[in-house]
């Protein structure tokens, strides 16, 4: 099975601090996505990889950035976090190359809250 | 860009029963993706269903059927004989054939009724 987790489930920061969410997935998947799940707005992408090394903003980029060093791992960093960052972020990987015709495998969540 | 919609935030169904879930996408594009995730309370997302669109036979997998109807753009999902364990937050999502992006519902929240 494919496993997908995330460093932390709860976490909580104060404003302005840098923040670091890690992600590793088993699978040796190609693509890897970071999202953030607010309720009513459901999931938003914030950046994904397709490759070690490369990314791609997705519809939220703002505020964040991301890092690919390795093909299995894949960090979503706050470089200030603001209290408009207080989100649910999920980790998801997927194989299939650049022509992805494959679903998603999602982490666990890190429930994030910026005070 | 393309958009999904699943117009029924909420919806309830009794232990048994047979629920059906909405979900409308735009796009213009002729080849694509449709998924159907679950998230349970304080759980992982996993997938459901999925649908290629150049298929015209519905997805099924188990309890879990699709309605595909292209040419409307409507990708419904249907539970049959509804167990306490569906319970969950359910999103439809849209992926692109050759693109890049996953688009991802609003979500329903599905409740099961003893």
């Amino acid at each position: 099975d494919v496993k997908v987790t995330q460093s932390s489930r709860y976490l909580v920061k104060r404003t302005g601090e840098k923040v670091f969410l890690e992600c590793v997935q088993d699978m040796d998947h190609e693509n890897m996505f970071w999202y953030r799940q607010d309720p009513g707005l459901g999931l938003r992408l914030i950046y994904f990889s397709y490759d070690v090394k490369m990314k791609e903003k997705g519809d939220i980029p703002e505020g964040y950035s991301v890092s690919r060093e390795k093909k299995e791992r894949f960090s979503l960093i706050l470089e200030s976090a603001s209290t408009n960052q207080t989100s649910m972020y999920l980790c998801a990987s997927s194989g299939g190359g650049r022509a992805w015709g494959y679903e998603q495998y999602f982490g666990p969540g890190t429930r994030l809250t910026v005070t | 860009a393309q958009t999904v919609t699943q117009s029924q935030p909420e919806m309830s169904v009794q232990e048994a029963e047979t629920v059906t879930l909405s979900c409308t996408y735009d796009t213009s594009e002729s080849d694509y993706y449709l998924f159907w995730y679950k998230q349970p309370p304080s759980r992982q997302m996993i997938l459901v269903i999925r649908q290629e669109a150049y298929k015209q036979q519905n997805a099924t997998e188990n309890r879990f059927s699709v309605n595909f109807q292209k040419a409307a753009k409507s990708f419904s999902l249907k539970i049959s004989d509804s167990q306490l364990g569906d319970a969950a937050m359910y999103f439809c999502a849209y992926r692109n054939f050759t693109g890049n992006q996953f688009y991802f519902g609003t979500g329903t929240s599905l409740t099961v009724i003893p």
